[in-house]
C-alpha cells in the first residue's frame, strides 16, 4: 500500500477555504485516493473518493494532478464543526469487495477558530 | 448508508479481567476489521474477522490476547484478555457497506485501572 504524507496540524477560520495535501509519491495504478474525517469520540467518516482530475460532493473537492503523486482535499467556507482530524488513504479501488483493511497514517489535525 | 452499532461505548476494567467489544452491522458483510487507536493516535489494524473461519491477526496482536468471534454475516465481537493499563485505548470496528467507503462504529473507550 502506498504510504501517505500529510501535515500533523493545520489552523484556520470559521469562513475560510482549507486545502489539505497529502503526498503519495507511490501509488499504483489501482489505487483510489480516499479522504476520512474523525471527530473526536466518533469513528472515521467516509469524505469524498478519486481517482484522478476533480471530485466534488456536498462536503469537499477532492483534487489530484495529472501524476496522481498527490492529493489536495479542499473544504469550502470551513465552521468551527469541521475541527476533526482528516486522514488521506491509498489503495483498493471503488469496486472493492471491502476485503481488504483500511490502513490509516499520522492523519491532519485541522482547528477551526472562531 | 449502513450502521455499525458498537457496544459498550466505555468501560472501565480491573487490571486481569477481560472485556468483549460486540459490534452489529445492519446488512450483511464478508469482512469486518478491529482497529485500536491510542489517545490523539491515529488507528492501527488489530485483525481483520471473516464469517467461518479464525480470524487474522497483524504483527504485535495475538489471539490469546484479542480473541474474536464472527459467528454470522452481521455480527462480531474482539475481547481484551487479561487487561493491562497499556491495554487502555479506543477500540474500533469497521467493514465496508457500500460500493466504496468504509463504516465505522462509535468505538469503544477502556480504561484499564
Amino acid at each position: 500500500l502506498a504510504k501517505t504524507t500529510q501535515p500533523i496540524s493545520m489552523d484556520s477560520y470559521e469562513g475560510q477555504e482549507v486545502n489539505i495535501t497529502c503526498s503519495h509519491n507511490n501509488i499504483a495504478t489501482n489505487d483510489y485516493i480516499t479522504w476520512y474525517q474523525q471527530f473526536p469520540s466518533q469513528g472515521p467518516r467516509f469524505i469524498i473518493q478519486g481517482y484522478k482530475t476533480k471530485v466534488t460532493n456536498e462536503v469537499a473537492s477532492l483534487f489530484i494532478p495529472a501524476d496522481r503523486k498527490s492529493s489536495t482535499l479542499s473544504l469550502p467556507r470551513v465552521s468551527l464543526s469541521d475541527t476533526a482530524v482528516y486522514y488521506c488513504l491509498v489503495g483498493g479501488s471503488s469496486m472493492d469487495t471491502g476485503r481488504r483493511a483500511l490502513t490509516f497514517g499520522s492523519g491532519t489535525r485541522l482547528q477551526v477558530q472562531p | 448508508s449502513a450502521v455499525i452499532s458498537q457496544k459498550p461505548s466505555r468501560d472501565i476494567c480491573q487490571r486481569g479481567t477481560s472485556l468483549t467489544i460486540q459490534c452489529q452491522v445492519d446488512s450483511q458483510v464478508t469482512m469486518m476489521f478491529w482497529y485500536r487507536q491510542q489517545p490523539g493516535q491515529s488507528l492501527t489494524l488489530i485483525a481483520t474477522a471473516n464469517q467461518g473461519s479464525e480470524a487474522t491477526y497483524e504483527s504485535g496482536f495475538v489471539i490469546d490476547k484479542f480473541p474474536i468471534s464472527r459467528p454470522n454475516l452481521t455480527f462480531s465481537t474482539l475481547t481484551v484478555s487479561n487487561m493491562s493499563p497499556e491495554d487502555s485505548s479506543i477500540y474500533l470496528c469497521s467493514a465496508q457497506t457500500g460500493t466504496y467507503g468504509y463504516t465505522f462504529g462509535s468505538g469503544t473507550r477502556l480504561t484499564v485501572v
